[in-house]
């Protein structure tokens, strides 16, 4: 089994939509869940960072983390144009010593339309 | 806003040659990270790099990479005798802290031909 599930979609929504997007890990290890924006021919960006089990929302975007299941999603809510990408999540151990030796997904293209 | 800026944005190089990819972290940054992405892959980390020397590695950054921070800003990646797999695209990247959030600039893309 892959450390870290992501379908590449493309996913395609209209805008105003409310987009899910999904990872699946199998280490349970990990501890850091992070979801980055990649838009075309720039390097990821941070949207959200959580740490262990729960929610964190900030704006229109909420994060959760299922550790029992081992799964991880972000919701985009009223989703617009703008949101277009690529969306990667990337998550590590508490120990890994330096979390920023990120183990990703392999990122969901996202398209809203206007 | 501050950015961590890479040179060159596409670097095409013949296999066994060497090449030089070039970082500039954003300024109040002590740590800094290569990553790599081959085309339809995800992203690997290869090095993390702090106070001058290298502080975490992957099992991808053998002998054939070495990292520098030649003066007080720059941050270089150098691959010794590429090879048609190491075409890919590049990311550096900086933080504050080792916990902190990583920023990372536009990469560069290798071309091995």
């Amino acid at each position: 089994q892959k450390e870290v599930e992501q379908d590449p979609g493309p996913l395609s929504v209209p805008e105003g939509a409310i987009v899910s997007l999904n990872c699946t890990y199998s280490n349970s290890a990990f501890q850091y869940f992070m979801w980055y924006r990649q838009y075309s021919r720039k390097g990821p960006e941070l949207l959200m960072y959580t740490y262990s089990s729960g929610n964190k929302e900030d704006g229109r975007f909420t994060a959760q983390v299922d550790k029992s299941s081992k799964y991880i999603s972000l919701f985009i809510r009223d989703s617009q144009p703008s949101d277009s990408a690529t969306y990667l999540c990337a998550m590590t151990t508490l120990t890994a010593g330096n979390n920023r030796k990120l183990i990703w997904g392999l990122g969901t293209s996202l398209a809203v339309n206007p | 806003e501050p950015e961590v800026t890479q040179t060159p944005s596409h670097q095409v190089t013949q296999m066994g040659q060497e090449v030089i990819l070039r970082c500039v972290p954003i300024s109040n940054h002590l740590y800094f990270y290569w990553y790599r992405q081959i085309l339809g892959q995800k992203v690997e980390f290869l090095v993390s790099f702090y106070n001058n020397e290298i502080s975490e590695k992957s099992e991808i950054f053998d002998d054939q990479f070495s990292v520098e921070r030649p003066d007080g800003s720059n941050f270089t990646l150098k691959i010794r005798s590429t090879k048609l797999e190491d075409s890919a695209m590049y990311f550096c990247a900086s933080s504050e802290g080792s916990y902190t959030e990583a920023f990372f600039g536009q990469g560069t893309r290798l071309t091995v031909v």
